[in-house]
C-alpha cells in the first residue's frame, strides 16, 4: 500500500526554522514527484510546493508565499523528502501535508503534521 | 496565477440525494483537473484526476465532467459517508492551485 507519513511538526516562534521530514513506502519513490501542501486553521488547501524526480534533476516550484523562505529537498536512499522552513511567520501555522504526486496530481497523502508560529 | 472558483461554498441534502458541485477557472486548464474529499479532521483523499477519470478504488457513484474553464464534480446518490468538503485543483500551471471548497451537510 502507498503510504506517506510526515513528521517534525512543532511550536516555533516567529522568525524561527522547523524542518520537517516525509517518509514514504509502497511504491517507487525515487520516480514520483512529491508536493507539500498546508491547510491553515479553518481555511482551505494551499500548495507550498515540488520536488521533482531524479529525472528531472530534483528541480523544484515554490508558491510565492514561501518563495526564499522554504527549501524542499530529497534523499532516494532514505525514501524520503524535506521541507524545511526558515523566517516563519504567523500566517505559516497549518497542518503540513506531504504528497505523491502520481501520472497527474497529488495522489496519496499523508495524515499531516502540525506546525504552529507563535510566540 | 490561475483562480479556481467553486460553488456553491456550502450546501445542504439529504441521502440519496444527487448533488453537482462546479468549479470555474479564471482561464482555461484543459482537463488538468482534480478533485479531492476531506473529512474534519482528516487529509485529503484524491477522487478524481484528468477531470473525469475516478482515482483506483473511488466509487462509480463520484463522477467529473468539463474541459476549458468549467467544471462539474456530481455524486449520483448522497450516502452518509460522503459528507464532506469538496476541492477542486488545477494542475494545468504553476502555482497549484485549489478552489475554496464546497462544504456537504447533511439537511
Amino acid at each position: 500500500e502507498d503510504q506517506v507519513v510526515e513528521s517534525g511538526g512543532g511550536l516555533v516562534q516567529p522568525g524561527g526554522s522547523l524542518r520537517l521530514s516525509c517518509v514514504a513506502s509502497g511504491f517507487t519513490f525515487s520516480d514520483h514527484y512529491m508536493d507539500w501542501v498546508r491547510q491553515a486553521p479553518g481555511k482551505g488547501l494551499e500548495w507550498v510546493g515540488r520536488n521533482r524526480d531524479k529525472a528531472n534533476r530534483y528541480t523544484t516550484e515554490y508558491a510565492a508565499s514561501v518563495k526564499g523562505r522554504f527549501t524542499i529537498s530529497r534523499d532516494d536512499s532514505k525514501n524520503s523528502v524535506y521541507l524545511q522552513m526558515n523566517s516563519l511567520k504567523a500566517e505559516d501555522t497549518a497542518v503540513y501535508y506531504c504528497t505523491k504526486t502520481g501520472t497527474h496530481t497529488f495522489d496519496i497523502w499523508g495524515q499531516g503534521t502540525v506546525v504552529t508560529v507563535s510566540s | 496565477d490561475i483562480q479556481m472558483t467553486q460553488s456553491p461554498s456550502s450546501l445542504s441534502a439529504s441521502v440519496g440525494d444527487r448533488v453537482t458541485i462546479t468549479c470555474r477557472a479564471s482561464q482555461g486548464i484543459s482537463s488538468n483537473l482534480a478533485w479531492f474529499q476531506q473529512k474534519p479532521g482528516k487529509a485529503p483523499k484524491s477522487l478524481i484526476f484528468a477531470a473525469s477519470s475516478l482515482q483506483s478504488g473511488v466509487p462509480s457513484k463520484f463522477s467529473g465532467s468539463g474541459s476549458g474553464t468549467d467544471f462539474t464534480l456530481t455524486i449520483s446518490s448522497l450516502q452518509p459517508e460522503d459528507f464532506a468538503t469538496y476541492y477542486c485543483q488545477q494542475y494545468k500551471t504553476y502555482p497549484l492551485t485549489f478552489g475554496g471548497g464546497t462544504k456537504v451537510e447533511i439537511k
